[in-house]
Protein backbone atom coordinates (compact mmCIF):
# COMPACT_ATOMS: atom_id res chain seq x y z
CA UNK A 1 0.00 0.00 0.00
CA UNK A 2 1.26 3.28 -0.96
CA UNK A 3 1.86 6.33 1.85
CA UNK A 4 3.25 9.95 1.86
CA UNK A 5 4.96 11.52 4.87
CA UNK A 6 5.48 14.95 5.01
CA UNK A 7 8.69 15.05 7.10
CA UNK A 8 7.93 18.53 8.59
CA UNK A 9 4.35 19.67 10.40
CA UNK A 10 5.99 23.43 10.45
CA UNK A 11 8.53 25.12 8.35
CA UNK A 12 9.00 29.31 9.11
CA UNK A 13 10.93 31.00 6.98
CA UNK A 14 11.74 34.76 6.55
CA UNK A 15 10.85 36.54 3.13
CA UNK A 16 12.98 36.33 0.14
CA UNK A 17 14.48 33.03 1.88
CA UNK A 18 15.10 29.58 0.19
CA UNK A 19 12.94 26.91 1.37
CA UNK A 20 11.96 23.57 0.94
CA UNK A 21 9.16 21.47 2.08
CA UNK A 22 9.72 17.49 2.56
CA UNK A 23 7.95 14.78 0.80
CA UNK A 24 8.97 10.88 1.35
CA UNK A 25 6.60 8.39 -0.06
CA UNK A 26 6.32 4.46 -0.14
CA UNK A 27 4.99 2.52 -2.70
CA UNK A 28 5.86 -1.13 -4.95
CA UNK A 29 4.95 -0.09 -7.93
CA UNK A 30 5.48 3.05 -10.33
CA UNK A 31 4.34 6.18 -9.20
CA UNK A 32 2.54 9.76 -9.64
CA UNK A 33 3.13 12.66 -7.32
CA UNK A 34 1.42 15.84 -6.80
CA UNK A 35 2.00 18.84 -4.49
CA UNK A 36 -0.94 21.06 -3.68
CA UNK A 37 -1.50 23.99 -1.70
CA UNK A 38 -3.97 24.97 0.56
CA UNK A 39 -4.59 28.53 1.55
CA UNK A 40 -7.08 29.35 4.30
CA UNK A 41 -10.70 28.73 4.19
CA UNK A 42 -10.32 27.12 0.23
CA UNK A 43 -10.13 24.18 -1.15
CA UNK A 44 -6.48 22.89 -2.93
CA UNK A 45 -4.91 23.86 -5.72
CA UNK A 46 -2.54 22.26 -7.61
CA UNK A 47 1.66 23.14 -7.71
CA UNK A 48 2.74 20.40 -9.87
CA UNK A 49 2.97 16.70 -10.88
CA UNK A 50 5.25 14.45 -12.15
CA UNK A 51 3.83 11.69 -14.26
CA UNK A 52 6.55 10.94 -16.09
CA UNK A 53 9.85 12.18 -17.91
CA UNK A 54 12.33 14.90 -16.72
CA UNK A 55 12.58 14.87 -12.69
CA UNK A 56 12.67 18.15 -12.39
CA UNK A 57 9.50 19.84 -12.31
CA UNK A 58 8.59 22.97 -12.26
CA UNK A 59 5.06 24.61 -11.25
CA UNK A 60 3.16 27.37 -10.86
CA UNK A 61 3.96 30.65 -8.76
CA UNK A 62 7.79 29.50 -9.00
CA UNK A 63 7.76 26.54 -7.30
CA UNK A 64 9.28 23.54 -8.51
CA UNK A 65 9.76 19.74 -7.16
CA UNK A 66 12.92 16.91 -7.70
CA UNK A 67 11.39 13.04 -7.99
CA UNK A 68 14.49 11.05 -6.64
CA UNK A 69 13.23 7.51 -7.07
CA UNK A 70 16.22 5.65 -5.13
CA UNK A 71 15.86 7.75 -2.15
CA UNK A 72 11.33 7.36 -2.92
CA UNK A 73 11.47 11.24 -2.07
CA UNK A 74 9.68 14.10 -4.14
CA UNK A 75 10.72 17.76 -2.04
CA UNK A 76 9.24 20.63 -2.79
CA UNK A 77 11.54 23.84 -3.13
CA UNK A 78 11.08 27.99 -3.90
CA UNK A 79 14.11 29.79 -4.33
CA UNK A 80 12.42 32.96 -2.77
CA UNK A 81 9.71 32.77 -0.56
CA UNK A 82 6.56 35.61 -0.02
CA UNK A 83 3.99 36.40 2.49
CA UNK A 84 1.81 35.06 0.09
CA UNK A 85 3.45 31.45 -0.07
CA UNK A 86 2.02 31.31 3.65
CA UNK A 87 -0.41 28.47 3.13
CA UNK A 88 -0.65 24.65 4.01
CA UNK A 89 1.13 22.64 1.27
CA UNK A 90 0.30 19.00 0.60
CA UNK A 91 2.18 16.25 -1.07
CA UNK A 92 0.10 13.51 -2.92
CA UNK A 93 1.05 10.22 -4.18
CA UNK A 94 -1.18 7.97 -6.44
CA UNK A 95 -0.21 4.10 -8.19
CA UNK A 96 0.08 3.50 -11.73
CA UNK A 97 -0.06 -0.16 -11.41
CA UNK A 98 -2.37 -0.30 -8.64
CA UNK A 99 -5.03 1.83 -6.84
CA UNK A 100 -6.03 4.77 -8.55
CA UNK A 101 -7.08 6.42 -5.04
CA UNK A 102 -4.46 9.31 -4.20
CA UNK A 103 -3.36 9.40 -1.04
CA UNK A 104 -2.28 12.95 0.99
CA UNK A 105 0.15 13.35 3.19
CA UNK A 106 -0.19 15.39 6.53
CA UNK A 107 0.27 18.48 5.38
CA UNK A 108 3.41 20.94 6.04
CA UNK A 109 2.39 24.54 7.16
CA UNK A 110 4.63 27.17 5.92
CA UNK A 111 5.08 30.51 7.70
CA UNK A 112 6.70 33.05 5.97
CA UNK A 113 7.52 36.07 8.30
CA UNK A 114 8.04 39.33 7.10
CA UNK B 1 -14.93 28.84 -16.45
CA UNK B 2 -16.77 29.09 -13.40
CA UNK B 3 -14.84 26.92 -10.60
CA UNK B 4 -15.66 23.70 -8.12
CA UNK B 5 -18.92 25.09 -5.75
CA UNK B 6 -19.82 23.40 -2.77
CA UNK B 7 -22.67 24.19 -0.89
CA UNK B 8 -23.94 25.06 1.62
CA UNK B 9 -20.42 25.84 3.05
CA UNK B 10 -21.15 25.80 6.62
CA UNK B 11 -23.70 23.21 8.64
CA UNK B 12 -24.41 22.70 11.78
CA UNK B 13 -26.32 19.43 12.86
CA UNK B 14 -26.40 17.56 15.94
CA UNK B 15 -25.42 13.82 16.12
CA UNK B 16 -28.34 11.22 14.97
CA UNK B 17 -29.37 13.29 12.03
CA UNK B 18 -28.15 13.07 8.74
CA UNK B 19 -26.75 15.52 5.95
CA UNK B 20 -26.74 15.90 2.34
CA UNK B 21 -23.98 18.29 0.79
CA UNK B 22 -24.04 18.95 -2.74
CA UNK B 23 -21.38 19.70 -5.63
CA UNK B 24 -21.23 20.81 -8.62
CA UNK B 25 -17.84 20.60 -10.74
CA UNK B 26 -16.55 22.97 -13.26
CA UNK B 27 -18.43 22.37 -16.75
CA UNK B 28 -17.22 19.59 -18.49
CA UNK B 29 -15.53 17.82 -15.58
CA UNK B 30 -17.37 14.15 -15.96
CA UNK B 31 -15.01 13.18 -12.39
CA UNK B 32 -16.03 14.26 -9.19
CA UNK B 33 -14.15 12.94 -6.01
CA UNK B 34 -15.27 13.53 -2.30
CA UNK B 35 -12.43 13.83 0.48
CA UNK B 36 -13.01 14.06 4.03
CA UNK B 37 -10.40 16.83 5.97
CA UNK B 38 -9.47 16.42 9.70
CA UNK B 39 -7.13 17.61 12.10
CA UNK B 40 -6.36 14.26 12.88
CA UNK B 41 -7.07 11.92 9.83
CA UNK B 42 -5.70 14.54 7.22
CA UNK B 43 -6.97 14.46 4.34
CA UNK B 44 -9.08 11.26 3.69
CA UNK B 45 -10.58 10.38 0.22
CA UNK B 46 -14.16 8.92 0.76
CA UNK B 47 -15.35 8.02 -3.51
CA UNK B 48 -14.97 9.08 -6.92
CA UNK B 49 -18.10 9.37 -9.56
CA UNK B 50 -17.76 8.96 -12.84
CA UNK B 51 -20.54 9.56 -15.65
CA UNK B 52 -22.87 8.74 -12.76
CA UNK B 53 -21.60 5.71 -11.65
CA UNK B 54 -19.07 4.93 -8.06
CA UNK B 55 -15.71 4.23 -9.63
CA UNK B 56 -13.51 4.36 -6.50
CA UNK B 57 -14.52 3.71 -3.11
CA UNK B 58 -12.31 4.88 0.26
CA UNK B 59 -12.17 3.02 3.40
CA UNK B 60 -15.35 4.92 5.36
CA UNK B 61 -18.43 2.77 7.04
CA UNK B 62 -21.57 2.67 4.88
CA UNK B 63 -22.96 6.04 6.35
CA UNK B 64 -21.18 7.79 3.67
CA UNK B 65 -22.94 7.33 0.64
CA UNK B 66 -23.14 9.64 -2.52
CA UNK B 67 -24.45 9.91 -6.34
CA UNK B 68 -23.97 11.61 -9.31
CA UNK B 69 -26.44 12.81 -11.36
CA UNK B 70 -26.29 13.49 -15.05
CA UNK B 71 -25.34 17.10 -15.12
CA UNK B 72 -21.90 15.18 -13.03
CA UNK B 73 -23.55 17.55 -9.73
CA UNK B 74 -22.69 15.16 -6.96
CA UNK B 75 -24.25 14.97 -3.84
CA UNK B 76 -22.84 13.26 -0.90
CA UNK B 77 -24.84 11.92 1.90
CA UNK B 78 -24.16 10.93 5.88
CA UNK B 79 -26.57 9.38 7.85
CA UNK B 80 -26.62 8.90 11.52
CA UNK B 81 -24.29 11.34 12.33
CA UNK B 82 -21.45 10.65 14.60
CA UNK B 83 -19.05 13.79 16.87
CA UNK B 84 -16.44 12.39 14.54
CA UNK B 85 -17.93 13.53 11.55
CA UNK B 86 -17.15 16.99 12.18
CA UNK B 87 -14.67 17.87 9.14
CA UNK B 88 -14.21 19.98 5.68
CA UNK B 89 -15.70 18.03 3.33
CA UNK B 90 -13.84 18.77 -0.01
CA UNK B 91 -15.58 17.80 -3.34
CA UNK B 92 -13.11 18.24 -7.15
CA UNK B 93 -13.67 17.71 -10.23
CA UNK B 94 -11.37 16.57 -13.09
CA UNK B 95 -11.79 16.23 -16.67
CA UNK B 96 -11.38 12.64 -17.81
CA UNK B 97 -11.75 10.96 -14.49
CA UNK B 98 -8.38 9.22 -14.11
CA UNK B 99 -7.62 10.30 -10.62
CA UNK B 100 -4.26 8.48 -10.99
CA UNK B 101 -2.90 11.51 -13.08
CA UNK B 102 -5.60 14.14 -13.53
CA UNK B 103 -5.30 17.42 -11.79
CA UNK B 104 -8.35 17.95 -9.51
CA UNK B 105 -9.50 21.41 -9.32
CA UNK B 106 -11.04 21.64 -5.34
CA UNK B 107 -13.98 23.67 -4.33
CA UNK B 108 -14.09 25.43 -1.29
CA UNK B 109 -15.38 22.68 0.88
CA UNK B 110 -18.31 22.47 3.16
CA UNK B 111 -17.44 22.88 6.44
CA UNK B 112 -19.64 20.32 8.97
CA UNK B 113 -20.18 20.28 12.71
CA UNK B 114 -21.75 17.88 14.85
CA UNK B 115 -22.83 18.68 18.23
Amino acid sequence: AQSVTQLDSQVPVFEEAPVELRCNYSSSVSVYLFWYVQYPNQGLQLLLKYLSGSTLVKGINGFEAEFNKSQTSFHLRKPSVHISDTAEYFCAVSEGGGSYIPTFGRGTSLIVHP
Amino acid sequence: KAGVTQTPRYLIKTRGQQVTLSCSPISGHRSVSWYQQTPGQGLQFLFEYFSETQRNKGNFPGRFSGRQFSNSRSEMNVSTLELGDSALYLCASSPTGGISTDTQYFGPGTRLTVL
